[in-house]
């Protein structure tokens, strides 16, 4: 799997958009963007995931770019409880069920009043 | 749907002595589960990956003889910390793969397990 690179921390305002960038350079052309996120002393949570269109559900979009070389989470109107560490991980979509998910360090978010 | 449910959620235990994590998919068969430990202020770190009837794939560096994994059927994993020590004092979490649409395994994750070995 290709490695990915965020910022180890991020600051937002309450009711505002946050938006977590991930940088995936090496990324291949099966790759998929994944995004989870852990709320303190829980197990993750998906979010989202995408290959390269920009993608939107009820949580979150995710921006992928032309190059497919970056990506940006966006959570549109951040609340308190969206304060926590958020994953984005590039893999290959499990045609298997033994694909695993590899974590790297996230984004830790804090949601501020 | 699609949920993973650990127990217990926490433990403590006396350094020495075993104990026994679950995992279980409760709407669905998973044949393959993983186990995650994860320090404090740290990310998650694989630990193994077991499939259904057969033996656990360790991780490097991980002891197979410390942390047994059963995968007896399809619904259910369990690692066992066996003569823990405080060291092995973590937050272990399990995820299980789920077909979704019939076509991709997509890993949905249980609550996690706070272990404190004393």
């Amino acid at each position: 799997d290709a490695k990915t690179t965020q910022p180890p921390s991020m600051d937002c305002a309450e009711g505002r958009a946050a938006n977590l960038p991930c940088n995936h350079s090496t990324i291949s052309g099966n790759e998929y963007v994944y995004w989870y996120r852990q709320i303190h002393s829980q197990g993750p949570q998906y979010i989202i995931h995408g290959l390269k269109n920009n993608e939107t559900n009820e949580m979150a979009s995710l921006i992928i770019t032309e190059d497919r070389k970056s990506s940006t989470l966006i959570l549109p109107h951040a609340t308190l409880r969206d304060t926590a560490v958020y994953y984005c991980i590039v893999r290959v979509r499990g045609k298997t069920s033994y694909d695993k998910v590899i974590f790297g360090p996230g984004t830790s978010l804090s949601v501020i009043p | 749907g699609a949920v993973v449910s650990q127990h217990p959620s926490r433990v403590i235990c006396k350094s020495g002595t075993s104990v026994k994590i679950e995992c279980r998919s409760l709407d669905f068969q998973a044949t393959t589960m993983f186990w995650y430990r994860q320090f404090p202020k740290q990310s998650l770190m694989l630990m193994a990956t077991s499939n259904e009837g057969s033996k656990a794939t360790y991780e490097q560096g991980v002891e197979k003889d410390k942390f047994l994994i059963n995968h007896a059927s399809l619904t259910l994993s369990t690692l066992t910390v066996t003569s823990a020590h405080p060291e092995d004092s973590s937050f272990y979490i399990c995820s299980a793969s789920y077909v979704r649409q019939g076509e991709t395994y997509e890993q949905y994750f249980g609550p996690g397990t706070r272990l404190t070995v004393t």
